[in-house]
């Protein structure tokens, strides 16, 4: 079973801090890896996407992968209260199946 | 920006109804997925769907589910025998290609079984 492990949360930081969110994975031959917000009651919402190790930078966010360590993580820098959501790690294999985390809920105090 | 739409936006049925849940991906896509994500659970991945045939599906996507794409812009998914269980939110994704484009979401139907 393929499986994709987050930190449930919540994970409370302040206004303009950076928020550091990690994600697991268990196989090996994933290729591709993805973050997704996700506010309640919404649908996923593609914020940055990663297929090489190292990191990768969009604005105010950047995903880190080391595929080594089986490990993706997303930092966003200066965290506004908007960015209050649930954050979800999804990574794919060599087919077109998306394996999502359970995500981690955002609370950035103003 | 082009997005994903998805009808209706709520579904209310009785248990061993049949429902048909409605999408229309992102016009240059040729990619096109189901998940459903039951209240406080992660979102699952049901099936993928690709030159007119199911590409990839999970062990969710059983004998009482089945996706079609009846025209060019609409791809579907049935559910003939619902049952209480199959109360979630179904998303309809779309990506342009298979291995490793990104995927985009639809606002979801929220299906009730009673």
């Amino acid at each position: 079973q393929k499986e994709v492990e987050q930190n449930s949360g919540p994970l409370s930081v302040p206004e303009g801090a950076i928020a550091s969110l990690n994600c697991t994975y268990s196989d090996r031959g994933s290729q591709s890896f993805f973050w997704y917000r996700q506010y309640s009651g919404k649908s996923p919402e593609l914020i940055m996407f990663i297929y090489s190790n190292g990191d990768k930078e969009d604005g105010r966010f950047t995903a880190q992968l080391n595929k080594a360590s089986q490990y993706v993580s997303l930092l966003i820098r200066d965290s506004q209260p908007s960015d209050s959501a649930t954050y979800l790690c999804a990574v794919k294999g060599g087919y077109q199946k998306v394996t999502f985390g359970i995500g981690t809920k955002l609370q950035v105090i103003p | 920006e082009p997005e994903v739409t998805q009808t209706p936006s709520h579904q209310v049925t009785q248990m061993g109804q049949e429902v048909i849940l409605r999408c229309v991906p992102i016009s240059n896509h040729l990619y096109f997925y189901w998940y459903r994500q039951i209240l406080g659970q992660k979102v699952e991945f049901l099936v993928s769907f690709y030159n007119n045939e199911i590409s990839e599906k999970s062990e969710i996507f059983d004998d009482q589910f089945s996706v079609e794409r009846p025209d060019g812009s609409n791809f579907t998914l049935k559910i003939r025998s619902t049952k209480l269980e199959d109360s979630a939110m179904y998303f309809c994704a779309s990506s342009v290609g298979g291995s490793i484009n990104e995927q985009f979401f639809g606002p979801g139907t929220r299906l009730t079984v009673l």
